[in-house]
């Protein structure tokens, strides 16, 4: 069965600091995509990131970083020098290619509050 | 402005009053889907629709009714809604093919049954 768990429920810093939000998922698919949303404190939900299973290359942008292990299952968010706009709640999600649908698995969510 | 709609943005009702929460979406896509978010749960799907007049349910889908007549609406109807119900409700579109894509989501409804 495909799930996605986030076992940091919250997480504080002081801003400036870096922090990295964990992400580790379970599917038998050997296709499937890996997302992080982020949902500020008014509630949409931004995309950040898609990743597929068979590109293990880490990505930069900007102060974000994602780095891709499939030997762990684990696809961790890392926000360098954190800012106080940064913090929001962190969704990881799994979506499995094998059905041909775009459901989204969320895993529970990750609070990041960066205090200035 | 590409984007989806959701109205209303925020609803108290009573219980057993059927209520509709629209959505829209002005980007001509194919996959439409409806979550609710609960604290500690994340968001699960509701419904998802492929396309016009096709529907499926998603992982909660009891208490909940969707239609797709038109490709840009797929609106949610909770027929007799009860207090387990009171949740965040998000409305998603994406564009289908070549795997899962980004999904677009809506503002979200919170909706309150009392």
């Amino acid at each position: 069965a495909q799930k996605v768990t986030q076992a940091q429920t919250e997480i504080s810093v002081v801003e400036k600091e870096d922090v990295t939000l964990d992400c580790v998922y379970e599917t038998r698919d050997t296709t499937y995509y890996l997302f992080w949303y982020k949902q500020p404190p008014s509630g949409e939900l931004v995309f950040l990131i898609r990743r597929n299973s068979f590109d293990e290359q880490n990505e930069i942008s900007g102060r974000y970083s994602w780095n891709f292990q499939k030997s762990t299952s684990s696809f961790n968010f890392t926000i360098t020098a954190s800012q106080v706009v940064d913090s929001a709640v962190y969704f990881c999600a799994l979506s499995e290619g094998s059905y041909n649908t775009d459901k989204l698995i969320f895993g529970t969510g990750t609070r990041l509050q960066v205090f200035p | 402005e590409a984007q989806v709609t959701q109205n209303p943005r925020y609803l108290i009702t009573v219980t057993g009053k059927k209520l509709t929460v629209t959505c829209s979406q002005n980007m001509n896509h194919e996959y439409m889907s409806w979550y609710r978010q609960d604290p500690g749960l994340g968001l699960r799907q509701i419904y998802y629709s492929m396309n016009v007049e096709v529907t499926d349910k998603g992982d909660v889908p009891e208490g909940y009714k969707v239609s797709r007549k038109e490709k840009r609406n797929f609106p949610l109807i909770l027929e007799s809604p009860s207090p387990n119900q009171t949740s965040l409700y998000f409305c998603a579109s994406s564009q289908n093919g070549g795997g899962p894509n980004e999904q677009f989501f809506g503002p979200g409804t919170r909706l309150t049954v009392l």
